[in-house]
């Protein structure tokens, strides 16, 4: 079973700009959850989407957004990028039944300039 | 590595010797807790979770164990390999692992000499 893919895997942006990032879940996995890593402020979780419906938000302002399509794909965007925004942009697909694990892909780096 | 963070406290290991990570958690109302594993350019990988009804969980190699009355995730790897050196992560959720949104600690980097 293929894992968690994401796309792309390396971005540059200028500041001011929006960006879309995709994330391709475990197939049979409806849970897509996005995380952003950075070295200050270590893993912290934006939002969680469970059949296409956002289920939690993290602590993280409005110009962070996702959504997600039936097919479990999910995409999440940026908009007025900032510099404090460069980071490593995590995905990571559950799947159903009370299994806690999240299955995590190899994240989007984006730095922004 | 390009995802750790630059003050990670670090663990440093001979081959062949265990090792134990600790954690501190802090939701008392945390019902299910995981471990993971990050080498560098990679993303987290997962190693083994329990739910606050346990104390106790072996995987292969792996044991973790859960203090609920002091907040305290511990994860031992018995027979330490080259190949664990990376940073380990604990992360909590309040939902009993049903929903997606852990909450992750700081890490450790874990060095393992030859």
């Amino acid at each position: 079973k293929a894992g968690v893919t994401q796309t792309p895997r390396y971005l540059i942006k200028t500041r001011g700009q929006q960006v879309t990032l995709s994330c391709s879940p475990i197939s049979g996995h409806r849970s897509v959850s996005w995380y952003q890593q950075t070295p200050g402020q270590g893993l912290q979780f934006l939002f969680e989407y469970f059949s296409e419906t956002q289920r939690n938000k993290g602590n993280f302002p409005g110009r962070f957004s996702g959504r997600q399509f039936s097919n479990s794909r999910s995409e999440m965007n940026v908009s007025t990028l900032e510099l404090g925004d460069s980071a490593l942009y995590l995905c990571a697909s559950k799947g159903a039944g009370g299994r806690g694990e999240q299955y995590f892909g190899p994240g989007t780096r984006l730095t922004v300039t | 590595g390009e995802s750790v963070g630059l003050h990670l406290p670090t663990l440093s290991v001979q081959e062949g010797d265990n090792s134990i990570i600790n954690c501190a958690y802090s939701n008392s109302a945390s019902d299910y807790f995981i471990w993971y594993k990050q080498e560098s350019g990679k993303g987290p990988q997962f190693i083994i979770d329990i739910r606050s009804n346990m104390d106790k969980r072996q995987g292969q190699r792996v044991t973790v164990l859960l203090n609920k009355t002091v907040k305290h995730l511990s994860l031992q790897i018995a027979a330490t390999q080259p190949g664990d050196s990376a940073v380990y992560f604990c992360a909590e959720n309040n939902y009993g692992g049903s929903q997606g949104n852990l909450i992750f600690g700081k890490g450790t980097k874990l060095s393992v000499k030859p």
